[in-house]
C-alpha cells in the first residue's frame, strides 16, 4: 500500500448519521493533516494532528492518530448535506521540508 | 481571515510554451510550496521553498520547472516548455513553520493543448 491511504474509497450517508474515514501510512510521520476538497475546487484544512498527539477534535470533527498501528480516522458526526466533498489524508514524514504525501481520499455523499 | 491567492484561475496554452503561475501566500508565512492534482488523481507534490532556497522537490519537477520568490509578496511557478501531461489543477500552499498547518490556495487549472 502507499503513503496516506484511505478508506473507504467512497462513502454515502443520510444527513444526520455519523460518517468516518480511515487513512493509513507506512512510515514514521511528524503530523497528519485532513483536508476536504469540494467538487474541483481548493483543498480546505481541517485539522493537523501530530505525532505525539492520540486525539484532536474541531466543532463536528474528530481525528484519531495511532502511531502503532499507523493510521488515524477521522469521524465526522451529525452530517449535513454540506459535507457532501472529497477527504484527503495527508502525512509530513520529511526531515524538516514539510512536503506532505497525499492519499487517494474518500469520497463522500451526504443525502438530505 | 488570511487566505492564499492564486492567479489566474485557469490557464489554457499550447504545448511547448512558458507559463508562469502565481501565488500570494499568507503574508508572514515563510515556507512555500507548489502541488499538482492531474484530474481524477490524488494531489502530488511538486516542490518546497524556504529562505529563497528550494528545500526538497520531486521527481516531477524536473529541469522544465523552476520556482521563485520574485519580491516580498509573491511565489512563482515557472514551466519553460509544457507538454500535454502538465495539465492539471496547480495548488500553491504556505505555512508559518515546516511541520505547521499548509493553507492552500484556490488552484489554477492548467490545460495544455
Amino acid at each position: 500500500s502507499q503513503q496516506g491511504e484511505e478508506d473507504p474509497q467512497a462513502l454515502s450517508i443520510q444527513e444526520g448519521e455519523n460518517a468516518t474515514m480511515n487513512c493509513s501510512y507506512k512510515t514514521s510521520i511528524n503530523n497528519l493533516q485532513w483536508y476536504r476538497q469540494n467538487s474541483g475546487r481548493g483543498l480546505v484544512h481541517l485539522i493537523l494532528i501530530r505525532s505525539n498527539e492520540r486525539e484532536k477534535h474541531s466543532g463536528r470533527l474528530r481525528v484519531t492518530l495511532d502511531t502503532s498501528k499507523k493510521s488515524s480516522s477521522l469521524l465526522i458526526t451529525a452530517s449535513r448535506a454540506a459535507d457532501t466533498a472529497s477527504y484527503f489524508c495527508a502525512t509530513d514524514a520529511s526531515g524538516n521540508t514539510g512536503k506532505l504525501i497525499f492519499g487517494q481520499g474518500t469520497t463522500l455523499q451526504v443525502k438530505p | 481571515e488570511p487566505e492564499v491567492t492564486q492567479t489566474p484561475s485557469h490557464q489554457v496554452t499550447q504545448m511547448g510554451q512558458e507559463v508562469i503561475l502565481r501565488c500570494v501566500p499568507i503574508s508572514n508565512h515563510l515556507y512555500f510550496y507548489w502541488y499538482r492534482q492531474i484530474l481524477g488523481q490524488k494531489v502530488e507534490f511538486l516542490v518546497s521553498f524556504y529562505n529563497n532556497e528550494i528545500s526538497e522537490k520531486s521527481e516531477i519537477f524536473d529541469d522544465q520547472f523552476s520556482v521563485e520568490r520574485p519580491d516580498g509578496s509573491n511565489f512563482t511557478l515557472k514551466i519553460r516548455s509544457t507538454k500535454l501531461e502538465d495539465s492539471a489543477m496547480y495548488f500553491c500552499a504556505s505555512s508559518e513553520y515546516p511541520r505547521d498547518t499548509q493553507y492552500f490556495g484556490p488552484g489554477t487549472r492548467l490545460t495544455v493543448l
